[in-house]
């Protein structure tokens, strides 16, 4: 079955402080990684997307990692700001069916 | 670019009462969408694959019945939830299908429906 477990479930950090949130994933056949970040009451918005042959790949202040053969991910966040707290979402693609395994979430709340 | 909306944001009805949700494709023509729904706290969960011109494909568990989708054409897929009871509350989010080399899904804002 496939599967995306992200830790920790929640985060609380300051400002200004770098996190690093994790995706651990058991999906096959792998097509591509994303990172979503969600705010309360909206929809995901795509933060980065990675496929097989790509290891990091940044959007602004975030920086994903992908290691497919111990199939985990990281999404780093850089000098956090409030605007940061959100939900962010790992989201696991297999073949090309465009059915995409989600991860239950972080929960980050950046504080002053 | 890849920009979905969705219609309306916020619903409340009346137990019993019919509530229809649209998804559209801003900028670009989405042969599949997809609707999700995600309870408090909880991930997204697929209820249905929106097929342009055909039916609907749903996932287990989900009642066909109850959640009528239509994809009347390539940037519009309506998602019409009957008979509606306070179980059917939830935020709803529906998505469409970038095909491209990363095979990607834009998501809309979402819709809040609240049933009392």
């Amino acid at each position: 079955k496939n599967q995306v477990e992200q830790s920790p479930q929640s985060l609380i950090i300051l400002e200004g402080k770098n996190c690093t949130l994790q995706c651990n994933y058991t999906v096959s056949p792998f097509s591509n990684l994303r990172w979503y970040k969600q705010d309360t009451g909206r929809g995901p918005v795509s933060l980065t997307i990675m496929t097989f042959s790509e290891n990091t790949k940044s959007n602004g202040r975030y920086t994903a990692t992908l290691d497919a053969d111990t199939k985990q991910s990281s999404l780093h966040i850089t000098a956090s700001q409030l605007s940061d707290s959100a939900s962010y979402i790992c989201v696991v693609s297999a073949g090309t069916a465009s059915k995409l395994t989600f991860g239950t979430g972080t929960r980050l709340q950046v504080t002053l | 670019g890849a920009v979905v909306s969705q219609h309306p944001s916020r619903v409340i009805c009346k137990s019993g009462t019919s509530v229809k949700i649209e998804c559209r494709s801003l900028d670009f023509q989405a042969t599949t969408m997809f609707w999700y729904r995600q309870f408090p706290k909880q991930s997204l969960m697929l209820m249905a694959t929106s097929n342009e011109g055909s039916k609907a494909t749903y996932e287990q568990g989900v009642e066909k019945d109850k959640f009528l989708i239509n994809h009347a054409s390539l940037t519009l897929s309506t998602l019409t939830v009957t008979s509606a009871h306070p179980e059917d509350s939830s935020f709803y989010i529906c998505s469409a299908n970038l095909v491209s080399a990363a095979d990607t899904q834009y998501f809309g804002p979402g819709t809040r429906l609240t049933v009392l």
